[in-house]
């Protein structure tokens, strides 16, 4: 069974700019969520995504969206980095209605 | 608003002698609780988790209680041992509103040999 990863593990960008993160969930998952973690903080939730459409969305601004493929993999956008949006991203899948998610072990961006 | 809070944002434990961190929700819409466990590089690793029907849940060295009227929840480690030295997150999420979840801030455990 393969747990669910992420891509790239580390990324530098600049202010303003836009960045694409990568998340494959779990063998048999179909529902995937997107988390933010500031450092020293816990995971705020960003969206979650269930047949390809987003199902739930946290306090993030329009700037950061998402989608989800046939395959269940999912992808994060972040449009006009600000400083702020440096932190640890979290993808978490699970099976639609349980209350457990599996989460990958990240991509950390860096916005300079 | 935090709704989720984990007051003790470090926690030193001997090894052999018992951990419990704590944690308070101010949601009662909250029914479900879990409890995860993060080493350094790692994504959040699933622990333990209680339904809101329930009071206790147990699983190995590992214990979850649960008290609705008072809005809190611990986790015990019994024994506690150098391995289990990590950040430990609560989180609670609502079956009626997709099961996001909502995170505490974290406790750092620390068990020395």
């Amino acid at each position: 069974e393969t747990g669910v990863t992420q891509s790239p593990t580390h990324l530098i960008k600049t202010r303003g700019q836009q960045v694409t993160l990568r998340c494959s969930s779990q063998s048999g998952h179909n529902t995937v969520s997107w988390y933010q973690q500031a450092l020293g903080q816990g995971p705020q939730f960003i969206f979650q995504y269930y047949r390809e459409e987003e199902n739930g969305r946290g306090n993030f601004p329009p700037r950061f969206s998402g989608l989800q493929f046939p395959n269940y993999s999912s992808e994060l956008n972040v449009n006009a980095l600000e400083l702020d949006d440096s932190a640890l991203y979290l993808c978490a899948s699970s099976l639609a209605g349980r209350n457990i998610q599996y989460f990958g072990a990240g991509t950390r961006l860096s916005v300079l | 608003d935090q709704q989720v809070k984990q007051n003790s944002p470090s926690l030193s434990v001997q090894e052999g002698r018992i951990s419990i961190l704590n944690c308070d929700y101010t949601n009662s819409m909250f029914d479900y609780f879990l409890w995860y466990k993060k080493y350094p590089a790692e994504g959040p690793t699933f622990l333990i988790s209680i339904s809101s029907i329930k009071d206790k849940n147990e699983d190995g060295r590992f214990t979850v209680f649960l008290n609705k009227s008072a809005k809190h929840l611990s986790l015990h480690i019994v024994p506690s041992q150098p391995g289990d030295s990590a950040v430990y997150f609560c989180a609670a999420s609502n079956n009626n509103a997709g099961n996001m979840l909502t995170f505490g801030g974290g406790t750092r455990l620390m068990v020395k040999p």
